[in-house]
């Protein structure tokens, strides 16, 4: 069965450095989405992309977070600096295509961040 | 900003019990769905009910939405211990533009059944 991958899963850093996650969504599908989940509570969305275009970042800390999917398949979200703040589980999810159509999303297994 | 409200924060009961979580929100809506988490992992999708619909089961499961008060319930029957998770509803908005697809996710229902 397909499902969306994401390393690593578990990143620890000290504050100020630079870290990175990797997703590669269902094959396929040409919607992707970054969300971040603090400890307790649901997921929020950071970032969405349909294929390679970026529709959503509006909750992107967009002074230290950056995503990109320059393909429109596997997408890399970036912090730089890290803060004490942006620890959380970091999710990839992706959905069929067609930005229209309220689809399901398949999560992959998340990016525990611990920043130290 | 989260627009579901999920009631009760946390749930605890038997093995055979049946368990219900409850979840409101603010806006329009064009459906609602299911979500559950397992500790330290990601989600996995339920059921999905559209705005039109008012009841549907999948297995186990059964979802109500009630849009004159934007709210819906998830019911566990016959609760198994390997049912112990988180559970989240998700909202799709109907704003349109680059809203669509986006979900909205609630604060979740930690379930603990025991065996």
């Amino acid at each position: 069965e397909a499902e969306v991958a994401q390393s690593p899963r578990y990143k620890i850093t000290e504050k100020s450095q630079a870290v990175a996650f990797w997703c590669d969504p269902i094959s396929g599908h040409a919607t992707l989405y970054w969300y971040r989940q603090i400890l307790g509570q649901g997921p929020e969305l950071l970032v969405q992309f349909q294929d390679e275009s970026v529709v959503d970042d509006s909750q992107l800390p967009k002074d230290r977070f950056s995503a990109e999917r320059l393909k429109g398949v596997d997408s890399t979200l970036k912090i730089q600096p890290a803060e004490l703040g942006d620890s959380a589980m970091y999710l990839c999810a992706s959905s069929p295509p067609s930005a229209r159509s309220y689809n399901e999303q398949f999560f992959g297994p998340g990016t525990r961040l611990t920043v130290l | 900003s989260q627009q579901g409200e999920e009631d009760p924060q946390a749930l605890s009961i038997q093995e055979g019990e049946n368990a219900t979580m409850n979840c409101s929100y603010k806006t329009s809506i064009n459906n609602l769905q299911w979500y559950r988490q397992n500790s330290g992992r990601g989600l996995v999708h339920l059921i999905l009910i559209r705005s039109n619909e008012r009841e549907k089961h999948s297995g186990r499961l059964r979802v109500t939405l009630d849009t004159s008060k934007k709210s819906s319930s998830l019911l566990i029957t016959a609760s198994r211990a390997a049912d112990t998770a988180s559970y989240f509803c998700a909202t799709a908005n109907n704003a349109g533009g680059t809203s669509y697809g986006k979900l909205t996710f609630g604060q979740g229902t930690i379930l603990t059944v025991h065996p």
